[in-house]
C-alpha cells in the first residue's frame, strides 16, 4: 500500500519561495511504473494540477503553464521523497497543496494523496 | 486549459440514483477515454472513485457508475446513502496537463 507523507511550512511570505516535500512509502520514486505529481485546490481556482517527475530510463518532468517559469518538482532517490519548489510566490498561491501518485501510463489517474498543506502566502 | 463544467449542487434522498455530468471539449473530454472522478470530504483528500470513463478502483462500491458521451462525461450514483455526501470532481487527461471539474456538492436529503 503507498502512502504519501507531506511536510512543509504553512505560512509564506510574498515574494519568496514555497518548499513541500513529500516522503514515499510503499513504493519508490525512481519506479517506472509511476509519476510523482503535486496539485493544489483553492476557493478561487479548484483544483488545480502543477507538474509531475517521473523516471523512464531517465528523469522527466512537466509542469503546468500557468505556474511553468516559476516552479521545480525534483525527486530525492536517497530519501525516496520529491519535492515541490514554487518562487516568488503571492497570495494568488495560498491554497491547500497535495502531492499524488499516477500510474505507469502518465494518463493523470492519481489514486494515491498525501494529507494535504494548507499554504497561505502572506507578510 | 479551462476548467471543465460541473454542476454546482445535486441532491437526491437516500436510496435514489443521482448523475453528475462533467462538460469539456475535443481537446479533453471527447479527445481521450481518460476521465475520472473523485469524492472529497471536508478536510481530506481527493479519492479516486471512477477511472478510465467507467473502471472502479478495487474497494469502491458498485453504486459507483461512469459513463461519456462525446464531450460529457457522467457518474452516477445509485442507491444514495448519508456516506455520499462530499464534493465529487471529474478529472481529464489532456496532451499537456490534467484538468479538473469545477466540482458538485451531492447533498443527501
Amino acid at each position: 500500500q503507498v502512502h504519501l507523507q507531506q511536510s512543509g511550512p504553512g505560512l509564506v511570505k510574498p515574494s519568496q519561495t514555497l518548499l513541500l516535500t513529500c516522503a514515499i512509502s510503499g513504493d519508490s520514486v525512481s519506479s517506472n511504473s509511476a509519476a510523482w505529481n503535486w496539485i493544489r485546490q483553492s476557493p478561487s481556482r479548484g483544483l488545480e494540477w502543477l507538474g509531475r517527475t517521473y523516471y523512464r530510463s531517465k528523469w522527466y518532468n512537466d509542469y503546468a503553464v500557468s505556474v511553468k517559469s516559476r516552479i521545480n518538482i525534483n525527486p530525492d532517490t536517497s530519501k525516496n521523497q520529491f519535492s515541490l519548489q514554487l518562487n516568488s510566490v503571492t497570495p494568488e498561491d495560498t491554497a491547500v497543496y497535495y502531492c499524488a501518485r499516477d500510474g505507469e501510463w502518465l494518463q493523470y489517474l492519481f489514486g494515491y494523496w498525501g494529507q494535504g498543506t494548507l499554504v497561505t502566502v502572506s507578510s | 486549459q479551462s476548467a471543465l463544467t460541473q454542476p454546482a449542487s445535486v441532491s437526491g434522498s437516500p436510496g435514489q440514483s443521482i448523475t453528475i455530468s462533467c462538460t469539456g471539449t475535443s481537446s479533453d473530454v471527447g479527445g481521450y477515454n481518460y476521465v475520472s472522478w473523485y469524492q472529497q470530504h471536508p478536510g481530506k483528500a481527493p479519492k479516486l472513485m471512477i477511472y478510465d470513463v467507467s473502471d472502479r478502483p478495487s474497494g469502491v462500491s458498485n453504486r459507483f457508475s461512469g459513463s461519456k458521451s462525446d464531450n460529457t462525461a457522467s457518474l452516477t450514483i445509485s442507491g444514495l446513502q448519508a456516506e455520499d455526501e462530499a464534493d465529487y470532481y471529474c478529472s481529464s487527461y489532456t496532451s499537456s496537463s490534467a484538468v479538473f471539474g469545477t466540482g458538485t456538492k451531492v447533498t443527501v436529503l
